[in-house]
Parts: structure tokens; sequence; C-alpha cells
């Protein structure tokens, strides 16, 4: 069964130091998105993006982030001059219909240790 | 602002029995309602999608209604197992991006 795969599954950094996640949406989806999970707090949405471009971002998602599909397969998030408080669960999900209808699917996750 | 709400927070029953999870959501205008199980320190795993025009959706031992006008909608599982373990969150669809729940956390004793 087809699934977004996320890369690193763990990853421990220094504050000031820029990280990316990497994750691999489902091959025929044309929607992708960030979302974070901080250590027992709800699930927050970061950003969308769609036909090469962010079509919606949150108030967490400011020029500290950057998203990039730099070739036909890969989605990643950027992570500049980390803080502490990145410090959280980073999932990635990928949609394959347009609008509202469509069912997100998301990966395990990458898990972001900011020391 | 689209808010979501979960009740119980946590739910320890044994094994064999039904229950129901609760989510409610403040404002009705909804695209649709997805419900998610996450275990301990994992994944988010789609569980059912409800569109905004559907009443419930069935998938095995689990069923999920829909009550956009209430702002409410329940997960139903039926003749638990204790693999039915973990968090399960609903979130639903608003303006573009899903609004989350913070979950119930199910624990089934054998």
């Amino acid at each position: 069964e087809p699934e977004v795969t996320q890369t690193p599954s763990h990853q421990v950094t220094q504050m000031g130091q820029e990280v990316i996640l990497r994750c691999v949406p489902i091959s025929n989806h044309l929607y992708f998105y960030w979302y974070r999970q901080i250590l027992g707090q709800k699930v927050e949405f970061l950003v969308s993006f769609y036909n090469n471009e962010i079509s919606e971002k949150s108030e967490i998602f400011d020029d500290q982030f950057s998203v990039e599909r730099p070739d036909g397969s890969n989605f990643t998030l950027k992570i500049r001059s980390t803080k502490l408080e990145d410090s959280a669960m980073y999932f990635c999900a990928s949609k394959g219909t347009g609008g509202n209808t469509g069912e997100l699917f998301f990966g395990e996750g990458s898990r972001l240790t900011v020391l | 602002k689209q808010e979501v709400t979960q009740i119980p927070a946590a739910l320890s029953v044994p094994e064999g029995e039904n229950l129901v999870l609760n989510c409610s959501f403040t404002d009705s205008a909804i695209y649709n309602l997805q419900w998610f199980r996450q275990d301990h320190g994992k994944g988010l795993t789609s569980l059912l999608l409800i569109q905004s025009s559907q009443r419930e959706q069935t998938s095995g031992r689990l069923n999920a209604s829909l009550d956009k006008s209430s702002g409410r909608s329940t997960l139903y599982i039926a003749a638990s197992q204790p693999g039915d373990s973990a968090t399960y969150l609903c979130a639903v669809d608003s303006n573009y991006q899903l609004i989350w729940g913070a979950g119930t956390k199910l624990i089934i004793k054998p």
C-alpha cells in the first residue's frame, strides 16, 4: 500500500543550526502538507503546498521556515537557525484530490530535538 | 476561530466492550472530518473520513458519525481489543487546513 515516508526519524541538533526534514509523498498525490506536534500538545498546521508553491501557511510558519519540492518525489521542510521551541514531531502529509474532499495520509513523523 | 474538543481525554475499559469517543467543533462550516489513530510517539494513521454531506462512515469495527449542525462527531469502536489501545484524534478540515482535537487516550485491558 502506498505510504508517505519521512527522514530522518529522529534528529538532534544544536540551537541555531539549520535542519532539513525530508518527505516522500504518495507518488500520484498533488497536495502536500507539514504539521507539527509539540510533546503533549495538539497537532498544528504549518503549511500546504500545491503546484510548486505555498497555498496556505499558519502563523507558526514564519521566515525561519521554508518548503521546497526539489524534484518530482521529495518535499522538504527547512528550519533555519533552530530554537529550543522548535523541538517537536514534524509530520508530512499528502492528498491526491483537490478541494477539501480528499483524505490526508501522514508519514511516521520526524522527531526534532533542539538542544 | 474553529476549535475542536475531544471527550474524554482518557478512557480505560476491559477488552470486549463497545465504546464511544466524542469530538465536538465550534464552527459547523467544515468540509470534512477525519479520525486518526496515533500510537505512542508514532505517526498518524487515518481511520475514517466523513465528508460534510455524509452522516456516517464504517470501516470494520469502527463507525464514525457526523452531525454537522450540532458540531459533533462520534467514533464507535465495537468489541474492543488490546490492540486498539492508542490515542484517537479527530480533525476537522476547516479553511483548507486540519484543526485538531487533543485526542482521547484509550487503554483496553486484557
